[in-house]
């Protein structure tokens, strides 16, 4: 499982509430990425993080931000969740130089 | 932006069948990644290949980069392969590779 955490695994939360949802590696890697999931269209990716205090936004970033203080977290945040927030939020890295991405287990977040 | 498109969508099947499911995108990739996701589960990675053809199991994963597409293979299909499959492309204008993902092709195998 690559040693991949999420944190909380569930979450209901009010509109206008923050919210920040955290992703903690155990092996140094240096990418980490947040997709959200959704019926209809799959995953996405929201934002991503190539070293501690390097990030950037992915295809659905609005309405989010993202930091990275240290290697082994990945912390998002949404600063006002909306109920089109409501998704399972995956984490993700990549190992080495190759392309292959492992997954943590998820966040399931519903936004009332 | 890559364009991942998946087929079919949806694919019910008797135990034993032989199961192919489709992949192509719209920009010449060097890498493409399929995973499994079981209903309510994780995302575990099948395969990441870049060229001809890579077997584990009764999995098998086939990519022509020329025609820009690949095939997930299922030999002996069982009930416990039911899942969705999901093709992944890097992302072609990202430094940083993110994924650009297929819709997935949700898979029932009957007893």
């Amino acid at each position: 499982d690559a040693g991949i955490t999420q944190s909380p695994r569930h979450k209901v939360t009010e509109t206008g509430t923050p919210v920040t949802l955290r992703c903690h590696q155990t092996e140094n890697h240096r990418y980490m990425y947040w997709y959200r999931q959704d019926p209809g269209h799959g995953l996405r990716l929201i934002h991503y993080s190539y070293g501690v205090k390097d990030t950037d936004k992915g295809e659905v970033s609005d309405g989010y931000s993202v930091s990275r203080s240290k290697t082994e977290d990945f912390l998002l945040t949404l600063e006002s969740a909306t109920s089109s927030q409501t998704s399972v939020y995956f984490c993700a890295i990549r190992v080495g130089t190759t392309y292959e991405q492992y997954f943590g287990p998820g966040t399931r977040l519903t936004v009332t | 932006k890559n364009e991942v498109e998946q087929s079919p969508q949806n694919l019910t099947a008797q135990e034993g069948e032989f199961i192919t499911i489709n992949c192509s995108y719209s920009v010449g990739i060097s890498a493409l990644h399929w995973l499994q996701q079981h209903p309510g589960g994780g995302i575990v990675s099948l395969f990441m290949l870049s060229s001809g053809k890579k077997k584990h199991g009764r999995l098998i994963a086939t990519i022509n980069i020329q025609e820009k597409h690949s095939s997930l293979h299922i030999t002996a299909s069982h009930p416990r392969d039911s899942a969705v499959y999901i093709c992944a492309v890097p992302d072609s204008g990202g430094g940083a590779d993110g994924l650009t993902f297929g819709k997935g092709t949700h898979l029932i195998i009957q007893p």
